[in-house]
């Protein structure tokens, strides 16, 4: 039982738009920590896609967003295409002096 | 180029022991934070551990707390973990990371490609 809640799967059509939703607690992400994104491709070390709620490392497309309110994030990805399919995680801190992570979502590509 | 090599994976029996080390390059190592994440075979993402840039805060998941040890050379860029009394639930990818180094931020911006460890008789 991850302490941030995702959906197991999220699919769309390529060119469409997708969200992941990421939810939390008063202890995490509604404790006002930072959210941050991560890409997960088979075989490859995980990648950084979003940091600081909604930032884009260097190299990220601008398809991919992000936000934060509440007790909530969300992940989302415009013009999908076929490269985008993978698994995503949303990770934060804990005030129990934890990082952690959401459950991960894959996403599919139709 | 930032690269983090990870080392140490292999089988080891329930109850045994092995050590982990992660060598960088690529940035002042001495500068950052540095933690290893795990993801066991199906499953998601799992923090494990956090050694501050100077190696003398340490934090770590209740899960390994008392069986594994994080540490760093910094005069040798590298970050380890001594995982003793090992039980068939760590069998897992272990990933090395690099914090980002932002305040109050706790992100990874680079990570290694990770090395399998499997504890089963």
């Amino acid at each position: 039982q991850s302490v941030l809640t995702q959906p197991p799967s999220v699919s769309g059509a390529p060119g469409q738009r997708v969200t992941i939703s990421c939810t939390g607690s008063r202890s995490n992400i509604g404790a006002d920590y930072d959210v941050h994104w991560y890409q997960l491709l088979p075989g490859t070390a995980p990648k950084l896609l979003i940091y600081g709620n909604n930032n884009r490392p260097s190299g990220v497309p601008d398809r991919f967003s992000g936000s934060k309110s509440g007790t909530s994030a969300s992940l989302a990805i415009t013009g999908l295409q076929a490269e985008d399919e993978a698994d995503y995680y949303c990770q934060s801190f804990d005030s129990s002096l934890s990082l952690v992570f959401g459950g991960g979502t894959k996403l599919t590509v139709l | 180029e930032v690269q983090l090599l990870e080392s140490g994976g292999g089988l080891v029996q329930p109850g045994g022991s092995l050590r982990l080390s992660c060598a960088a390059s690529g940035f002042t190592f001495s500068n950052y934070a540095m933690r290893w994440v795990r993801q066991a075979p199906g499953k998601g993402l799992e923090w494990v551990s956090t050694i501050n840039d100077g190696g003398f805060r340490t934090f770590y998941a209740d899960s390994v707390k008392g069986r594994f040890i994080i540490s760093r050379d910094n005069s040798k860029n590298t970050m380890y973990l001594q995982m003793n009394n090992l039980r068939a639930e760590d069998t897992a990818i272990y990933y090395c990371a690099k914090d980002m180094g932002l305040t109050r931020s706790w992100a990874s911006d680079y990570w290694g490609q990770g090395t399998l460890v499997t504890v089963s008789s």
